[in-house]
């Protein structure tokens, strides 16, 4: 299946750990890329590559794979990291498809 | 720095064809090094990928709506195209295009800002 699943929703005080999971079959042979996206806003990578970071990415995100699961790390959240985070993969086992996971929704308390 | 922009029809009918355009400015289409693509996202859910073209016309869709979409570019005008046919209720979406780089991973790498657009009678 190529299909992703992410948990909904993660809450975490502001300076902590916030580590989101993207979860599929098609991770055993692409890297997930992630995206941030603010309400009103087209989204933004902020992952790609296991753990490159687009210029302009602050150095909190990071990203990291194993098997079929791949986790976004922001280490010391700031209050402008609530957004919604996607992942997104593809998957060439049944001819070219790309698929974006359902989202995670980052709360700032 | 590279910008995209959707233009089109903000409301559509029932069983018509949506038509939609992206403009790309700070890159030549052609230059061979990207893949452009249209994803779409329904308020409140994922996006969802809808098929990415390339410089030379190849193009590949998403299954779900492969039988509906068509795709075309002109690298003239720096610009490339969605045609959608026989909407319904579930094609309303922001529909967004996005420069492409594919390697370990897909990287939608530059997106425009999004077209509102609402299939109602």
């Amino acid at each position: 299946s190529s299909e992703l699943t992410q948990d909904p929703a993660v809450s975490v005080a502001l300076g902590q750990t916030i580590r989101i999971t993207c979860q599929g079959d098609s991770l055993r042979n692409y890297y997930a890329s992630w995206y941030q996206q603010r309400p009103g806003q087209a989204p933004t990578p902020v992952i790609y590559n296991r753990n490159n970071r687009p210029s302009g990415i602050p150095a909190r995100f990071s990203g990291s794979s194993s098997g079929t699961t791949a986790t976004l790390t922001i280490t010391g959240a700031q209050a402008e990291d609530e957004a919604d985070y996607y992942c997104a993969s593809r998957d060439n086992t049944g001819g070219h498809l790309e698929v974006f996971g359902p989202g995670t929704t980052v709360t700032i308390l | 720095q590279v910008q995209l922009q959707e233009s089109g029809p903000g409301l559509v009918k029932p069983s018509q064809t949506l038509s939609l355009t992206c403009t790309v400015s700070g890159d030549s289409i052609s230059s061979g090094s990207y893949y452009w693509s249209w994803i779409r996202q329904p308020a409140g859910k994922r996006p969802e990928w809808i098929g990415r073209i390339y410089i030379s016309g190849t193009t590949d869709y998403n299954p779900s709506l492969k039988s509906r979409v068509a795709m075309s570019i002109d690298a003239s005008k720096n610009q490339f195209y969605l045609n959608l046919t026989s909407v319904t209720a579930a094609d309303t979406a922001t529909y967004y295009c996005a420069r492409v780089t594919y390697s370990s991973s897909v990287l939608y790498r530059d997106w425009g800002r999004g077209i509102l657009v609402t299939v109602s009678s």
